[in-house]
């Protein structure tokens, strides 16, 4: 299987800021990486798919880069409705795996 | 509006079976492959199984398989999870989630919003 792995596990960030979050595939999974914004007591949202299309709908400020086994997530200009847990998702293998999650709160 | 609600969640003593059901409606069901997704309290979120558009094909996560089995009803629009033989490990958040647009390999782009299972004696 397929594992993956997310740093960091959380931040703290001031509205604003630009945050970085990182993804690591244990092999190489070309272009099938996919992110995902949840909020607690809500369904999962669609940020990214393909390692860097954006979604429908989905702000500009929010962008996705990387390939074969490194992604990141970038959030630009954070904004308190930004707070949430983000977790990427690797799609290469049908035995499809999640990354662990990065909890981001705003200072 | 494009839409999936889950429903069959409960409370269930261990070794017991329970089904879920997914009703999809705003969109074109028979199209889309279609996941279950879980959250354990207080963990992230764990890919349980898939199926195929016309349910020829099913793949399921290494914690599930012999145990759970994932079947639709196209012509119900509705999607199934046939959880047998639960433990407290199964205890989560169950959401059934669409496979995007072009296909299963670009994400999970429209959930529903869950329902509960909870496992214990």
């Amino acid at each position: 299987d397929i594992q993956m792995t997310q740093s960091p596990s959380s931040l703290s960030a001031s509205v604003g800021d630009e945050v970085i979050i990182t993804c690591r595939a244990s092999q190489s999974i070309g272009s099938y990486l996919n992110w995902y914004q949840h909020k607690p007591g809500k369904a999962p949202n669609l940020l990214i798919y393909g390692a860097s299309i954006l979604q429908s709908g989905v702000p500009s400020r929010f962008s996705g880069s990387g390939s074969e086994t490194d992604f990141s997530l970038t959030i630009s200009n954070l904004q308190p409705e930004d707070c949430a847990t983000y977790y990427c998702q690797q799609s290469y293998s049908l035995l499809f795996t999640f990354g662990p999650g990065t909890k981001v709160e705003i200072k | 509006q494009v839409q999936l609600v889950e429903s069959g969640g409960g409370v269930v003593q261990p070794g017991r079976s329970l089904r879920l059901s997914c009703v999809a409606s705003g969109f074109t069901f028979t199209n889309y492959a279609i996941h279950w997704v879980r959250q354990a309290p207080g963990k992230g979120l764990e890919w349980v199984a898939i199926i195929w558009y016309d349910g020829t094909n099913k793949y399921y996560g290494d914690s599930v398989k012999g145990r759970f089995t994932i079947s639709r009803d196209n012509s119900k629009n509705t999607l199934y999870l046939q959880m047998n033989s639960l433990r407290g490990e199964d205890t989560a958040v169950y959401y059934c989630a669409r496979v995007g647009a072009r296909g299963y390999q670009y994400g999970m782009d429209v959930w529903g919003q869950g329902t509960t299972v909870t496992v214990s004696s």
